[in-house]
């Protein structure tokens, strides 16, 4: 089995800053994904990482960089912090992309919770 | 447009009960179907896959899946208080995962 691990597990941060949040990955998984959760909406994507190397835009890139810095580790940052906002971000990896003739169980981590003041 | 809709938003059903959930999807070339569960503090867990039209039955979970119909369902039989959580319907299609906004499913003893 493996583990994911986010750090931190709880971020608070003032309008306007620049947060980085960090994923690493145990299973030896090529893609890794970060999602946003917010109340009522769903997982939504942000980026992901096919392999090593690799950064592909998600639906909810505007506002976020993403760097794959290895195989097992996975970062976003919040380029600008929103006042008032608040959510969940998750990453999750996946033995490689699937492409059209597969699929694969997601694995997450626990969370990074954000609050912007 | 949301791809894909949950219904109810929450649910609240007696231990020992039948808890049953539904999603439909607008996308065709929808291939592959998930059902997670996420606790309260937890990252989601998957449940069960579908990937035929049909019923598959794990321990006390059936997910059913109609792809004509864009539709598929989960039903939760013999409900325990540790079901309690947030469930998500989930597709795969065009390389991308696509969840739904989540049914929240209490179970009362």
């Amino acid at each position: 089995g493996g583990i994911i691990t986010q750090t931190p597990k709880f971020l608070i941060g003032q309008e306007g800053q620049k947060l980085t949040l960090k994923c690493q990955q145990n299973f030896n998984h090529d893609t890794m994904y970060w999602y946003r959760q917010d109340s009522g909406k769903g997982l939504r994507l942000i980026y992901y990482s096919i392999t090593e190397n690799d950064l592909q835009k998600g639906d909810l890139s505007e506002g976020y960089d993403a760097s794959r810095e290895k195989k097992s580790s996975f970062s976003l940052t919040v380029t600008s912090a929103q006042k008032n906002e608040m959510a969940v971000f998750l990453c999750a990896s996946t033995p490689d992309w699937g492409g059209a003739g597969a699929s694969y169980e997601q694995y997450f981590g626990p969370g990074t919770r954000l609050t912007v003041l | 447009q949301q791809k894909v809709q949950q219904s109810p938003e929450s649910l609240i059903v007696p231990e020992g009960g039948m808890a049953s959930l539904n999603c439909t999807f607008s996308d065709r070339n929808s291939q592959y179907f998930w059902w997670y569960r996420q606790h309260s503090g937890e990252g989601p867990k998957a449940l069960m896959s579908i990937f035929s039209n049909g019923d598959k039955k794990e321990g006390r979970f059936t997910a059913h899946l109609n792809k004509a119909s864009l539709y598929v369902s989960l039903h939760i039989k013999d409900s325990q208080p540790s079901d309690s959580a947030l469930y998500f319907c989930a597709y795969t299609g065009n390389y991308k995962y696509v969840f739904g906004a989540g049914t929240r499913l209490k179970v009362i003893a």
